[in-house]
């Protein structure tokens, strides 16, 4: 079965780091762009940050550029978001999501999604 | 990188169709075909619904449809059902190489 695992969530105060991880299993991690989807409480979907297969390619929205890191090993079939700086505004829960492989249609949406990972930042 | 445009809501009775739009820019909808939805119901993750604009995953039933035009994305829900209620949100690639979601629909069966 294919399946995502977050991890690494919990309290931090502002300014504070934390590291998130997503563990992979069931398919070849290595193979797929992945990506961090969060959701603050009560509000939409916001995209985070996305990671290209082999890491060559990095994107992160705007508003966590600069404050967060996404990373992989794919030794380790893990994907990571370092976060720092963090701020009242990043409570959230963040997913992991993986982009389709691309068979039969474009590789631009998520197929799979991890359960998630509650990250709070408060004093 | 703002969010794509949704109502908050819509609502319909049981056998109705209904329509979601998606309002967007040139830079995202309007630039490409990968426009996508997702489900979600409280407490879980989202679960994709239509992928390029228009294409269906294998599970999800054929009264979920998707269009576009122009700048603006459209999923319709034919044959409503109770069990059709959750959030929904449209997503784009952007010109970016980024992604931007839509601010959400909460869908009610009446």
């Amino acid at each position: 079965e294919e399946q995502l695992v977050e991890s690494g969530g919990g309290l931090v105060k502002p300014g504070g780091s934390l590291r998130l991880s997503c563990t992979a299993s069931g398919f070849s991690f290595s193979t797929f762009s992945m990506n961090w989807v969060r959701q603050a409480p009560g509000k939409g979907l916001e995209w985070v940050s996305s990671i290209s297969s082999s890491s060559n390619h990095i994107y992160y929205s705007d508003s966590v550029k600069g404050r967060f890191t996404i990373a992989r090993d794919n030794a380790k079939n893990s994907l990571y978001l370092q976060m720092s700086s963090l701020r009242a505004d990043d409570t959230a829960v963040y997913y992991c999501a993986r982009n389709s492989l691309g068979h039969r249609s474009s590789w631009y949406f998520f197929d799979s999604w991890g359960q998630g990972s509650l990250v709070t930042v408060s004093s | 990188q703002s969010a794509l445009t949704q109502p908050a809501s819509v609502s319909g009775s049981p056998g109705q169709s209904i329509t979601i739009s998606c309002t967007g820019t040139s830079n995202d909808i309007g630039a490409y075909y990968y426009v996508s939805w997702y489900r979600q119901d409280p407490g879980k993750a989202p679960k994709l619904m239509i992928f390029d604009v228009s294409d269906r995953p294998s599970g999800v039933s054929d009264r979920f449809s998707g269009s576009k035009s122009g700048n603006t994305a459209s999923l319709t829900i034919s044959g409503l059902q109770a069990d059709d209620e959750a959030d929904y949100y449209c997503f784009s690639y952007t010109s970016s190489a980024t992604y931007v979601f839509g601010t959400g629909t909460r869908v009610a069966v009446l």
